[in-house]
């Protein structure tokens, strides 16, 4: 069973240009999550998905962060315009869903804004 | 932003040791879960215990929770060099999503 796909695995930027992240989560999980996570820090929840609705973005930056999850399936994460602040990796995560969900990660893209 | 504290922040020890680590929180919970995270790759789900339970295991993992101290522990035996890893534990309290730690990075010595 293919694990969750993210990509690009890298990216470098210019400040003020935009990015995207695309990821394709587990078959079946409905539920999908970004992260972010800082150097030497944990993953910080962004936004979560249940299908293709956004059921918690609390974090998300909405002045310059979006997320999209058409069809309830992949997902785009997208910066307009990135920041030098938003350098870290954003990981997508995917799951069944429910209390006891275990969660499953991709590999994370790397953002470096220059 | 994160609830509690991993401890220790980093850990270092010989192959064949165990290791140990700690998680604090400051909410009452649903379950616990720990992952691990290889440099530069995303994290992997390794146990997780429910507030009815004390005590769980997992291969080489043993994991306990005291939820009158807020505190669980995740303890390796018998380490090898492949568990160099970040350590992370989430917290999950009502219908809120998981919390992340800061983790803590093991360093197991050949």
């Amino acid at each position: 069973e293919a694990g969750v796909v993210q990509s690009p695995r890298y990216k470098i930027i210019e400040k003020k240009q935009p990015v995207a992240f695309w990821c394709n989560p587990i078959s079946g999980h409905n539920t999908l999550y970004w992260y972010l996570q800082n150097l030497g820090q944990g993953p910080e929840l962004l936004i979560r998905y249940e299908n293709e609705e956004a059921v918690d973005d609390s974090q998300l930056p909405k002045d310059r962060f979006s997320a999209e999850r058409l069809k309830g399936v992949d997902s785009t994460l997208k910066i307009q315009p990135a920041e030098l602040g938003d350098s870290a990796v954003y990981l997508c995560a995917s799951s069944l869903g429910g209390q006891e969900e275990t969660q499953y990660f991709g590999p994370g893209t790397r953002l470096l804004v220059l | 932003s994160q609830q509690g504290e991993e401890d220790p922040q980093a850990l270092s020890i010989q192959e064949g040791e165990n290791a140990t680590m700690n998680c604090s929180y400051k909410t009452s919970i649903n379950n616990l879960q720990w992952y691990r995270q290889n440099s530069g790759r995303g994290l992997v789900h390794l146990i997780l215990i429910r507030s009815n339970e004390r005590e769980k295991h997992s291969g080489r993992l043993r994991v306990t929770l005291d939820t009158s101290k807020k505190s669980s522990s995740l303890l390796i035996t018998a380490s090898r060099a492949a568990d160099t890893a970040s350590y992370f534990c989430a917290r999950r309290s009502g219908n809120t999503p998981l919390v992340f730690g800061k983790g803590t990075r093991l360093s197991v010595i050949a």
